[in-house]
């Protein structure tokens, strides 16, 4: 299994608090993404990453911002959480560009928002 | 509008049986993924494909790069097939399709 972690796995917020979740992998794969997973869409991107400090935005980035200072970590961050940001969110690292490689995914973070 | 369609969008088999899960896809494509989410969540890359069929022990995936369209098969399929599978598209963006949840009963 590629090492892939993310934390927290379960979080419950309220409406108007920033959240960051955190990416973190041991296999030193160049790319990096956040996913979100609801009910009726399948994954969506949100943002991705494609090495140290450079990163562009995905399908739903809006509401989001992500920052990778190392080649390890990848930082989702809701500057203002809302009920609609509410969903499982998931990270994937791949060697090769979106789409032209195998994505291996992390385990997910479940973010509620009250 | 869906970029990628998966049908059935559930479906239940008995052990034992041939199962077939479809994918056909609306964009241009370099690459078509299949993925598999298990009850508890986890995500697992089965295959890339770009053409023709890829076999990894019971699971075969085929695709029609013309018919833009490819299809998942397991073999012998067993309770713990059990699963949502997904088909994902790298076209200008990487599509996915909504998965198809497959239960197989004993």
């Amino acid at each position: 299994d590629a090492g892939i972690t993310q934390s927290p796995r379960h979080k419950v917020t309220e409406t108007g608090t920033p959240v960051t979740l955190r990416c973190h992998q041991t296999e030193n794969h160049r790319y990096m993404y956040w996913y979100r997973q609801d009910p009726g869409h399948g994954l969506r991107l949100i943002h991705y990453s494609y090495g140290v400090k450079d990163t562009d935005k995905g399908e739903v980035s809006d509401g989001y911002s992500v920052s990778r200072s190392k080649t390890e970590d990848f930082l989702l961050t809701l500057e203002s959480a809302t009920s609609s940001q509410t969903s499982v969110y998931f990270c994937a690292i791949s060697e090769g560009s979106l789409g032209a490689d195998t994505q291996y995914f992390g385990p997910g973070t479940r973010l509620t928002v009250l | 509008k869906n970029e990628v369609e998966q049908s059935p969008q559930n479906l239940t088999a008995q052990e034992g049986e041939f199962i077939t899960i479809n994918c056909s896809y609306s964009v241009g494509i370099s690459a078509l993924h299949w993925l598999q989410q298990h009850p508890g969540g986890g995500i697992v890359s089965l295959f890339m494909l770009s053409s023709g069929k890829k076999k990894h022990g019971r699971l075969i995936a085929t695709i029609n790069i013309q018919e833009k369209h490819s299809s998942l098969h397991i073999t012998a399929s067993h309770p713990r097939d059990s699963a949502v599978y997904i088909c994902a598209v790298n076209g200008n963006q990487f599509y996915f399709g909504t998965g198809t949840s497959l239960t197989v009963i004993p």
